[in-house]
């Protein structure tokens, strides 16, 4: 069946940590790989996609994804995390359209 | 311009009665997808509407239904709740027909079922 799992339901930080969260899914053909994120009382929006070329996506604030085929991975990283990256994370999946296939989540706190 | 908006905002019904959601998207965009969040299984898939059209639907029983208009709102419809339709409703809304589209996603439609 296909899936999405991320590995992280929560993780605690410093403020300077690097992050990365795990994301791995179980797909037979060609993904488009999202990560999304919901900050506290807001909606879910989008950080970065990836869906072909360079496999190291860069999005927004700071962010960024390495997509590793062989290992049906879509890390998610950010070299040094500030206590307002507090949020949850979500790792997505598609092959149709439409048809977003969300992870578990991972809750991010990041202590001051 | 203005983002997908959602109504309503908040809910409460009672098992065995129905209720409709409503949902907007971004102008100009024409799919618009389903999804409901629980703290027990995440976020998942409805269904998706493109012009009008259901195009993919999720692993959800016949009770939600959904349907589109020809400005692309999008309405959807839980008969006989139960208390496990308890959730967080989002749509979410893209522009065109790709798989690659962003989605943007409203604020949602918090359901309480008694």
């Amino acid at each position: 069946a296909q899936s999405v799992s991320q590995h992280n339901h929560h993780v605690i930080l410093s403020e300077a940590a690097s992050l990365e969260l795990g994301c791995n899914y179980s797909y037979g053909g060609t993904v488009n790989l999202f990560w999304y994120v919901q900050y506290p009382g807001q909606h879910l929006q989008l950080l970065l996609k990836y869906f072909s070329g360079d496999p190291l996506v860069k999005g927004i604030k700071g962010f960024e994804a390495e997509f590793i085929k062989s290992k049906f991975s879509f890390n998610l990283r950010k070299p040094s995390v500030q206590w307002s990256d507090t949020a949850e994370y979500f790792c997505a999946v598609n092959e149709a359209v439409g048809d977003m296939r969300f992870g578990a989540g991972t809750r991010l706190t990041v202590k001051p | 311009k203005a983002g997908v908006t959602q109504t309503p905002r908040y809910l409460i019904k009672t098992r065995g009665q129905q209720v409709t959601l409503s949902c907007s998207p971004i102008s100009g965009h024409r799919s618009v997808s389903w999804y409901q969040q629980t703290p027990g299984q995440g976020l998942q898939f409805l269904f998706e509407y493109f012009s009008e059209t259901q195009r993919n639907k999720g692993n959800f029983p016949g009770r939600f239904s959904g349907r589109q208009f020809s400005n692309s709102r999008s309405e959807m419809n839980v008969s006989t709740l139960e208390l496990g339709d308890s959730a967080l409703y989002l749509c979410a809304s893209s522009g065109t027909s790709g798989s690659t589209d962003t989605q943007y996603f409203g604020p949602g439609t918090r359901l309480t079922v008694l």
